[in-house]
């Protein structure tokens, strides 16, 4: 069955980046558009980024844009989200998502989520 | 960016009763519109795309209808195991975006 796994969270200083990593398997990782999107502790969910199954097609939030990266590698069913000029307020768990199915791009499949804290 | 607002915040209802959630849209998004249920300490999960089609095994007892910028998720019957926190999505145009959530408890 589908299955992601993200990883590469952590505690990193505000102004410094962190990549985080989301393994999928289970499907063919190579023919599906990809999301990340977030869940600050207690609040509601925000959606990140995305990314077209080959990779030309990138998508932002605003808050995001300039500071963060999408990115994959389908020969290792990887998805990539290369975060830079951290804030606080970028503090969430974070999730990668897998379009539901070709034609839609919903978030339809979620892997379990990586925590990213900014702090000093 | 397309601003969706959900009502109410909070609905208690009681096992076995009918409930209605409401997603409102900014702007119209056509049928382009998604429902996901998270639990806490949990992962959300997709109950409804395309503003009335069900996802994969998820119950008959979950109905969504709406277009536009009016929507509605409607449960016929609530069991123990929805009482969770409910959002709509839409995905007609980029940024994607979030409502802020409706929490079904128990009452």
């Amino acid at each position: 069955q589908v299955q992601l796994v993200e990883s590469g969270g952590g505690v990193v200083q505000p102004g410094r980046s962190l990549r985080l990593s989301c393994a999928g398997s289970g499907f063919t990782f190579s023919s599906y558009g990809m999301h990340w999107v977030r869940q600050a502790p207690g609040k509601g969910l925000e959606w990140v980024a995305a990314l077209s199954y080959e990779g030309s097609s990138k998508y932002y939030v605003d808050s995001v844009k300039g500071r963060f990266t999408v990115s994959r590698d389908n020969s290792k069913n990887t998805l990539y989200l290369q975060m830079n000029s951290l804030r606080a307020e970028d503090t969430a768990v974070y999730y990668c998502a897998r379009y539901t199915f070709g034609g839609v791009i919903v978030p339809g499949y979620w892997g379990q989520g990586t925590l990213v804290t900014v702090s000093s | 960016e397309i601003v969706m607002t959900q009502s109410p915040a909070t609905l208690s209802v009681s096992p076995g009763e009918r409930a209605t959630l409401s997603c409102r849209a900014s702007q119209s998004v056509s049928s382009n519109l998604a429902w996901f249920q998270q639990k806490p300490g949990q992962a959300p999960r997709l109950l409804i795309y395309g503003a009335f089609t069900r996802a994969t095994g998820i119950p008959a007892r979950f109905s969504g209808s709406g277009s536009g910028t009016e929507f509605t998720l409607t449960f016929s019957s609530l069991q123990s195991e929805d009482f969770a926190v409910y959002y709509c999505q839409q995905y007609n145009n980029w940024p994607l975006t979030f409502g802020g959530g409706t929490k079904v408890e128990i009452k």
